[in-house]
């Protein structure tokens, strides 16, 4: 069964830095990207960016470039998104997500619930 | 960016009864697009993909159509537990991926 396992929730003050993790379960870690989807509170869902973890390729959406960094570590099986300097409006449900093709999201997480406040 | 657009916003359906939502996309996305539905504190879940293929597990009732511009997704006969939030999701075009805003589901 594949899972994409993250931290439930982290709290953080405005300025803080930032990284939150997803490790992939059931299958072969490097034949599929991994992708970030943010849910504000009570909102929709906004597609952030996407890593290879093979070779680290990885897309961003231009809302999100240059606000996050999303890595992997595939010795470990496991991705990351990174913010250097949280803001108040980053406060949102952070799901992981695997995408056949990078495109069709067939697993998700169960979401890091991440606080900003002061 | 393609922009995908969904309606309704809400959909107030009784149990038993057939659903149709729709999406559009700003322009053609062919038939690279996908359905997801969202129950209440849950992670989303893939319905469909290629605009009609129904994801592993995923019942009968559930069908999507369309290809170009203009999408459907149908529940034949809703049930109590498909209350939910559905999206659509573009996949023609990236990055950036795009959704829908999203139509919620409530039971009559």
């Amino acid at each position: 069964e594949v899972q994409l396992v993250q931290p439930g929730a982290v709290v953080k003050k405005p300025g803080e830095s930032l990284k939150i993790s997803c490790k992939g379960f059931g299958y072969i870690f490097t034949d599929y990207w991994i992708g970030w989807v943010r849910q504000m509170p009570g909102k929709g869902l906004d597609w952030m960016g996407t890593i290879f973890p093979a070779d680290s390729d990885t897309r961003y959406s231009p809302s999100f470039q240059g606000q996050v960094t999303i890595s992997a570590d595939k010795s470990i099986s496991t991705a990351y998104l990174q913010w250097t300097s949280l803001e108040a409006s980053d406060t949102a449900m952070y799901y992981c997500a695997r995408g056949q093709a990078a495109t069709i999201i067939d697993s998700w997480g169960q979401g890091t619930l991440v606080t900003v406040s002061s | 960016e393609i922009v995908m657009t969904q309606s309704p916003a809400t959909l107030s359906v009784s149990p038993g009864e057939r659903v149709t939502l729709s999406c559009r996309a700003s322009q053609s996305v062919s038939n690279s697009l996908a359905w997801y539905q969202q129950k209440a504190g849950q992670a989303p879940r893939l319905l469909i993909y290629a605009a009609s293929t129904r994801a592993t597990g995923i019942p009968a009732r559930f069908s999507g159509s369309g290809s170009g511009t203009e999408f459907t997704l149908t529940i034949s006969s809703l049930q109590s537990e498909d209350l939910a939030v559905y999206y659509c999701q573009q996949y023609k075009n990236w990055p950036p991926l795009t959704f829908g805003g999203g139509t919620k589901v409530e039971i009559k």
